[in-house]
């Protein structure tokens, strides 16, 4: 367990309104990931951070913004959602010391757009 | 352009036998490869990763072999399980990456049946 919660877990909206997913740590890791997963694709990185307010674009960045202003949290924000971003959001982190190449999931925020 | 390639999207292997997940890649420049395990709802969870300068790694039931010659890994699940039934990510890093970004395959959903 690497202590990471995502908040909502489920959440149903309409296409143009803004979403905020949030991603949780409690253990002071310096990298965070926001992956989408869906069918036939596998997980694509989004955004990734590797500390306060460093952040930068992954494989499929366009439409979303992250931000991250303390260490703990990673906000993934969807500015107007779109049905094509109806999807499931997990958040990482990476490990340190001798896990340092591995990332740990969160449980996942279905997030579906009308 | 697919770097990590998991070209069977489903198996089925009766419980006690040998379950092997194939994985392919491109990348001469990847020094890392990890396996995921993902049940339904829930965050992906490591499995067993195996470096670049390594041609297996062993953790109990499951086994991670690197050829890369051929760019292909697979991980061999003996006996298996019912339990073991889920999806298998497997996913690689570059060399040189400091950001520590992972490049996944698109799974194989794993059905061990009793």
């Amino acid at each position: 367990d690497a202590g990471i919660t995502q908040s909502p877990r489920h959440k149903v909206t309409e296409t143009g309104t803004p979403v905020t997913l949030r991603c949780h740590q409690t253990e002071n890791h310096r990298y965070m990931y926001w992956y989408r997963q869906d069918p036939g694709h596998g997980l694509r990185l989004i955004h990734y951070s590797y500390g306060v307010k460093d952040t930068d674009k992954g494989e499929v960045s366009d439409g979303y913004s992250v931000s991250r202003s303390k260490t703990e949290d990673f906000l993934l924000t969807l500015e107007s959602a779109t049905s094509s971003q109806t999807s499931v959001y997990f958040c990482a982190i990476r490990g340190t010391s001798g896990s340092a190449d591995t990332q740990y999931f969160g449980p996942g925020t279905r997030l579906t757009v009308l | 352009d697919q770097q990590v390639k998991q070209n069977s999207p489903s198996l089925s292997v009766q419980e006690g036998r040998i379950s092997i997940l194939n994985c392919d890649y491109t990348n001469s420049m990847f020094d890392y490869f990890l396996w995921y395990k993902k049940y339904p709802a829930e965050g992906p969870t490591f499995l067993i990763s195996i470096s670049s300068i390594k041609d297996k790694n062993e953790d109990g039931r499951f086994t991670v072999f690197l050829n890369k010659s051929a760019k292909h890994l697979s991980l061999h699940i003996v006996p298996s399980q019912p339990g073991d039934s889920a999806v298998y990510f497997c996913a690689a890093k570059r060399r040189g990456g400091s950001q520590g970004n992972l490049i996944f395959g698109k799974g194989t959903k794993l059905s061990v049946k009793p």
